[in-house]
């Protein structure tokens, strides 16, 4: 069955770097665009970021844009977010989405999610 | 781009059926068709409902349907369960080729 596995996640200074892992299985992980969306603690879901399925492309959010970045790689079925420059507006949890439309393209629909990482930023 | 609009809270009983609504512009849902609805317990990874304005993905209830009419989307849950208590979330295409979520709003089932 389809599962996706974030890692990663902690407790950071503003200002610092960390980056998450989505590990994925039970799917043709080289197929799918993913997707990043994050949920702070008690609020609304937020989408972060999409790669495509040959990492030919990639978009983020405005909130992020230049300060995270989206990657894969097929060969190791993983998904990352690497995060710099962190603000405390970042804290939440961050999860790893398949999107529900495999090939070129993307769907926005996210079929598959992870269980997600807790990111605090926090001085 | 503006988070869509739901309202906070929507209650019913077992049985019942009830809306929730979904307010955006005419730069996401009243130009795309492109609507989704998502379902989260507590502690829970969000769950597709729905996709494409009305259409269910393979092993979803069709007591849950949506629909759109200008610059709205609604998600219908009929037959309302226990288990359907939860937050659900609208989201949608837009302009700016990004997708947009709407705020979430708390089912209570009575």
């Amino acid at each position: 069955q389809v599962q996706l596995v974030e890692s990663g996640g902690g407790v950071v200074q503003p200002g610092r770097s960390l980056r998450l892992s989505c590990a994925a299985s039970g799917f043709s992980f080289s197929s799918y665009p993913m997707h990043w969306v994050r949920q702070a603690p008690g609020k609304g879901l937020e989408w972060v970021a999409v790669i495509s399925y040959d990492a030919s492309s990639k978009y983020h959010a405005d909130s992020v844009k230049g300060r995270f970045t989206i990657s894969r790689d097929n060969s190791d079925n993983t998904l990352y977010l690497q995060m710099n420059n962190l603000r405390p507006e970042d804290t939440a949890f961050y999860y790893c989405a398949r999107d529900f439309y495999q090939g070129s393209g993307s769907s926005y629909y996210f079929d598959f999610w992870g269980r997600g990482t807790l990111v605090t930023v926090s001085s | 781009q503006s988070a869509l609009t739901q309202p906070a809270s929507v209650s019913g009983s077992p049985g019942q059926s009830i809306t929730i609504s979904c307010t955006g512009t005419s730069s996401d849902i009243g130009f795309y068709n492109y609507v989704s609805w998502y379902q989260q317990h507590p502690g829970k990874a969000p769950k597709l409902l729905i996709y494409d304005v009305s259409n269910r993905p393979s092993g979803v209830s069709n007591r849950f349907s949506g629909s759109k009419s200008g610059n709205t989307a609604s998600l219908t849950i009929s037959g309302l369960q226990a288990e359907d208590e939860a937050d659900y979330y609208c989201s949608s295409y837009t302009s700016s080729s990004t997708p947009v979520f709407g705020g979430g709003t708390k089912l209570t089932v009575l």
